[in-house]
């Protein structure tokens, strides 16, 4: 199971961080993405990490401007978001990735934490 | 980016009605395509992964099939609990993209 940090309520140009920690079960070898859902809108895939090596990869959209990182000592996955702006209000899901044959696809969600970037 | 296109973007349907949902691919994707359902205020829940395999605890109404660039989700026989949206998501290669999304409600 993954359980994500609270709604955050953030001023445009600043950052937040979403954590997502794997209880029940450890992800240290999995990969971990970020999914995200403007209201009303349709699902964008961020980027992920696999928290035992570190190792990332990103959407060209948000490269420079996203930050993945984990604590594989706490089973926890952190995703920074920074220069915020109002097209930046979301629900940011984290999503666990299968593996072998399932290998690319997200069969374990976080509950989705609501960011939302207002002056 | 690989583009993802979905239709319909919304259906009506009564239960007990066999539904499909037709996705199409940028590009050939062999099978790497998977389908979630996502309920209002609800994280997405993975039905279909490689585009035919049911998902551990995913009732067998559902199934799917296709390869290459274009795939389908069928439901056989609808009920209540299925009334949600539904998203393919290819996994052939970064960055992972989604469909826009079908919304199924009741007639």
């Amino acid at each position: 199971q993954l359980v994500q940090s609270g709604a955050e309520v953030k001023k445009p140009g600043s950052s937040v961080k979403v954590s997502c920690k794997a209880s029940g079960g450890s992800v240290s070898s999995d990969f971990v993405s970020w999914v995200r859902q403007a209201p009303g809108q349709g699902l964008e895939w961020m980027g992920r990490i696999v928290p035992m090596f570190g190792t990332t990869n990103f959407a060209q959209k948000f490269q420079g401007r996203v930050t993945i990182t984990a604590d594989d000592s706490t089973s926890t996955v952190y995703m920074e978001l920074s220069s915020l702006r109002s097209e930046d209000t979301a629900v940011y899901f984290c999503a666990r990735e299968g593996r072998s044959a399932a290998a690319g696809s997200f069969d374990s969600w976080g509950q989705g934490t609501l960011v939302t970037v207002s002056s | 980016d690989i583009q993802m296109t979905q239709s319909p973007a919304s259906l009506s349907a009564s239960e007990g009605d066999r539904v499909t949902i037709t996705c199409r691919a940028g590009q050939s994707i062999s099978t790497y395509l998977n389908w979630y359902q996502q309920k209002p205020g609800k994280a997405p829940k993975l039905l279909i992964y490689a585009a035919s395999s049911l998902q551990s605890g995913v009732p067998s109404r559902f199934s799917g099939s296709g390869s290459g660039t274009d795939f389908t989700l069928t439901i056989s026989s609808l009920q209540p609990e299925d009334f949600a949206t539904y998203y393919c998501q290819q996994s052939y290669s970064t960055p992972f993209t989604f469909g826009p999304g079908t919304k199924v409600d009741i007639k």
